[in-house]
């Protein structure tokens, strides 16, 4: 079983629909987990970090996490054209910060 | 204030052949890391370097090594390129090694063997 598991998509919705992406993950150990985009020839860039269950909202953009589920969402309000890029999920390495755990990455569309 | 930048951002081996990659860190950042993308294993980790010395190291072959210098500014090197090691390299920089900070990738270069 892989440590993480996201489905890879890609999923085309229309503008202004609700996007759900999701992760789960199997080592409790994960302390953080963040949502990263990366738009096509581009490196990934932080989009929302947490460290505890519950919901956390950032503009259009909410972040759940189930730790007893060990299941993660990102939700995309609103959506937008610009906000066509793969979303991975990602936790950083139990022994190190920077040994960053990625997910697969949800290549995501949103069609005007 | 500059991102991390890479260079090359483009380039084409052949097997066999090594292969340096160059990465600058943002301004005050002395922790750099590096990862491999491709599309069947995604994003991995390969090493992280903090005030020149290599803190960890995830699951590659030796034949991927790397270095920082003083100015925090670092290098990967692939020797004897494989098919397999064509990807898309990212490099990435924090502030600090310990803890947790935000890390800010740069482009990557994207590495073809043929």
């Amino acid at each position: 079983q892989k440590e993480v598991e996201q489905d890879p998509g890609p999923l085309s919705v229309p503008e202004g629909a609700i996007v759900s992406l999701n992760c789960t993950y199997s080592n409790s150990a994960f302390q953080y987990f963040m949502w990263y985009r990366q738009y096509s020839r581009k490196g990934p860039e932080l989009l929302m970090y947490t460290y505890s269950s519950g919901n956390k909202e950032d503009g259009r953009f909410t972040a759940q996490v189930d730790k007893s589920s060990k299941y993660i969402s990102l939700f995309i309000r609103d959506s937008q054209p610009s906000d066509s890029a793969t979303y991975l999920c990602a936790f950083p390495g139990y022994s190190s910060a920077s040994k960053i755990i990625f997910g697969s990455g949800t290549r995501l569309s949103i069609r005007p | 204030k500059a991102g991390v930048t890479q260079t090359p951002r483009y380039l084409i081996k052949t097997r066999g052949q090594q292969v340096t990659l160059s990465c600058s860190p943002i301004s005050g950042h002395r922790s750099v890391s590096w990862y491999q993308q491709t599309p069947g294993q995604g994003l991995q980790f390969l090493f992280e370097y903090f005030s020149e010395t290599q803190r960890n190291k995830g699951n590659f072959p030796g034949r991927f090594s790397g270095r920082q210098f003083s100015n925090s500014r670092s290098e990967m090197n692939v020797s004897t390129l494989e098919l397999g090691d064509s990807a898309l390299y990212l490099c990435a920089s924090r502030q600090t090694s310990g803890g947790y900070n935000e890390q800010f990738f740069g482009p990557g270069t994207r590495l073809t063997v043929l």
